[in-house]
């Protein structure tokens, strides 16, 4: 399985403040992905940040709000711009396995955010 | 649209017993299902079924999928404290992109 280091792991954070969550994988993956877990919710997928092309987003998520890195195989970011309330939720980033167990996916230690 | 519906959404047992979680789904197509655990931010991965009626098995957590009837369940024998968390079971569509139920709590009380 690929070791995913994810940080900051928790921030709170002032309204109309951006935050930068960080992911960084020991082995190159071509995809990477950004899900988002509201309290008492499931994981929802952001968007899908391929290396060299622009992130592909989901219903209802957008780059402005979004904004995503990915400079290279091993590294990317998601940033969450303009805060509210709402946008507390755990992020994650996942990446899938690699060999033989690339349909496995596997996820980031998360970052728990709390806006005030 | 896709959809993934688990059952129940919490569960409360004693060591010892012995849990069935559910999920079925409406997907037309995908490529896996996975069972994940979740106990504090990260989930983690349990099992990976493509093909109907196989059974895996890791010490006392199982997992089959009917692709007939379109579902899937999780056992958990012998239940310890240590596997009070969130079960999420996701499927990976063609796109590669997982859609995750809603989850189980389970809680395993002493």
């Amino acid at each position: 399985s690929a070791v995913i280091s994810q940080k900051p792991s928790r921030d709170i954070c002032q309204r109309g403040t951006s935050l930068t969550i960080q992911c960084q994988v020991d082995s190159q993956v071509t995809m990477m992905f950004w899900y988002r877990q509201q309290p008492g919710q499931s994981l929802t997928l952001i968007a899908t940040a391929n290396q060299g092309s622009e992130a592909t987003y989901e219903s209802g998520f957008v780059i402005d709000k979004f904004p995503i890195s990915r400079p290279n195989l091993t590294f990317s970011t998601l940033t969450v711009s303009n805060m509210s309330p709402e946008d507390s939720s755990i992020y994650l980033c996942s990446v899938e396995g690699s060999g033989q167990g690339y349909e496995k996916l596997f996820f980031g230690s998360g970052t728990q955010l709390s806006v005030l | 649209e896709d959809k993934v519906v688990q059952s129940p959404l919490s569960l409360v047992v004693h060591e010892g017993d012995t849990v069935t979680l559910n999920c079925s789904y409406e997907v037309t197509n995908f490529r896996s299902l996975l069972w994940y655990k979740q106990e504090k931010k990260a989930p983690t991965f349990l099992f990976m079924l493509t093909s109907s009626g196989i059974e895996k098995k890791s010490g006392r957590l199982s997992s089959i999928l009917d692709k007939k009837e379109l579902f899937s369940i999780l056992n958990i024998t012998a239940t310890q404290t240590g596997d009070s968390a969130i079960y999420l079971c996701a499927l990976r569509i063609n796109t590669g992109k997982l859609i995750f139920g809603q989850g189980t709590t389970l809680q395993v009380k002493p």
